[in-house]
């Protein structure tokens, strides 16, 4: 089993619904990362979170630190947000997730 | 700008050669890593860097060699030695090693044929 387990691996979606990808690890952790890799390849940092919730326009992340579980939330999606997100979590190190291809259709 | 630049974007080399990729980074970061991306799979980590002259293996540093010989470059070798090299390379780097909000190079995308 990983370490850093996504769900679901793909997501389909009209433009304007309300998006969740879900996050759950397994060890102990001093921070979870969530990031965004663009179909080209680069990726960026969206949120590092140790605890509660943070927002950034229309992206918000949640954790639950007892319950090993962290979700990322999209509002009114749009086709660019289309890519594939990626889930990772700090211990000594980062250790990733497979990610979650999010497709949003206009 | 500040960023990580990697090069090539593409790079094709016949089996049995060794090749090395480009990092560089203007941000003034202490820390870099090389990570490799494939289908299905999770960034495995190759090689990690904390200062310059020091490197340590990662989970998969088998058939790679790396050098840090300034703060700004960190080449990557992909030697003969690796069993499959085809894949997607990435390289990153942080201010220190132990503040791990990572900043991303564009890839690299090796195909050995």
């Amino acid at each position: 089993k990983n370490e850093v387990e996504q769900s679901p691996q793909n997501l389909t979606a009209q433009e304007g619904e309300f998006i969740t990808i879900n996050c759950s690890y397994s060890v102990g952790i001093s921070a979870l990362h969530w990031l965004q890799q663009h179909p080209g390849g680069g990726i960026v940092s969206l949120f590092m979170l140790s605890s509660g919730k943070k927002k950034h326009g229309r992206l918000i992340a949640t954790i639950n630190i007892q319950e090993k579980h962290s979700s990322l939330h999209i509002t009114a999606s749009h086709p660019r947000d289309s890519a594939v997100y990626i889930c990772a979590v700090e211990s000594s190190r980062l250790t990733f997730g497979e990610g979650t291809q999010l497709t949003v259709n206009p | 700008d500040g960023g990580i630049t990697q090069s090539p974007k593409y790079l094709f080399r016949k089996e049995g050669q060794n090749v090395t990729l480009s990092c560089e980074q203007n941000l003034n970061h202490d820390a870099m890593y090389w990570y490799r991306q494939d289908p299905g799979q999770g960034l495995r980590l190759i090689y990690y860097s904390q200062i310059v002259n020091d490197f340590q293996k990662g989970d998969i540093a088998e058939g790679y060699s790396v050098s840090r010989e300034k703060k700004e470059s960190f080449p990557l070798t992909v030697t003969s030695a690796q069993k499959n090299p085809t894949a997607f390379y990435l390289c990153a780097s942080s201010i220190r090693s132990d503040y791990n909000e990572q900043f991303f190079g564009p890839g690299t995308r090796l195909t050995v044929l």
